[in-house]
């Protein structure tokens, strides 16, 4: 059973330009978190969804960034316009139920030039 | 709202030694718990989880964790540690009873394990 697979691993943008990550569960789970990892901050939760809905945004920033995890296909992870300060490791999680353990992906570390 | 502590920041210890890392969390609501360990530029690993029954929990590597209800707390520890256990550590919690299980992390600690 593969784990929580994200791309790509390593993402490079320049300020002004949209940065997009990809998160595919495991197998059977349908929830699924994104956290963001900046240096010196820990971990922060950003946003839980389920297929088609999302469920708890409360950590997500209020412009620029947004997320989905259509019917079909991976959970997406969007932020427009990126700045420096978005320069992190993102990390997605998945379970099969809404609470519980979850397991995550190796991330995805985006550096802003 | 929920908040997680770990005490330290970073523990040298050697190797074949014992070791405990703390972790105390506050909330007005029954959590679940939970450690993880992360290896450099790495995603992270459950170790070990608390959800319900014997507050004594054994994980992988040989670690295990206690829940203490009334120290609000969940010590994480290893018998005896190997040069392979160096890695940053942290304690979670998510509430029991919410539409969200979302995860509160403490701020990590850094466990070097020396020859």
């Amino acid at each position: 059973n593969a784990g929580v697979m994200q791309n790509p691993r390593h993402l490079v943008r320049r300020r002004g330009q949209e940065a997009r990550l990809r998160c595919s569960p495991m197998k059977g789970h349908s929830h699924v978190y994104w956290y963001r990892q900046l240096p010196e901050e820990g971990l922060k939760f950003m946003v839980y969804l389920q297929k088609e809905n999302i469920i708890d945004e409360s950590g997500m920033p209020k412009e620029r960034f947004s997320a989905e995890f259509p019917k079909e296909g991976p959970s997406i992870l969007r932020i427009q316009q990126v700045v420096r300060g978005d320069s992190a490791a993102y990390f997605c999680a998945s379970s099969p139920q809404g609470v519980g353990e979850q397991y995550f992906g190796p991330g995805t570390r985006l550096t802003v030039t | 709202a929920q908040s997680v502590t770990q005490l330290d920041s970073q523990v040298p210890v050697f190797e074949e030694a014992p070791v405990e890392l703390r972790c105390n969390y506050s909330s007005s609501v029954s959590v679940y718990l939970f450690w993880y360990v992360q290896y450099p530029n790495q995603g992270l690993q459950l170790l070990l989880k608390y959800l319900s029954g014997s507050t004594l929990v054994k994980g992988i590597n040989g670690f295990e964790a206690e829940f203490n209800k009334s120290q609000t707390s969940f010590h994480l520890r290893k018998p005896s540690v190997h040069i392979s256990d160096t890695a940053e550590y942290f304690c979670a919690v998510s509430r029991t009873s919410s539409n969200t299980g979302k995860l509160i992390f403490g701020q990590g600690t850094t466990l070097q394990v020396k020859p």
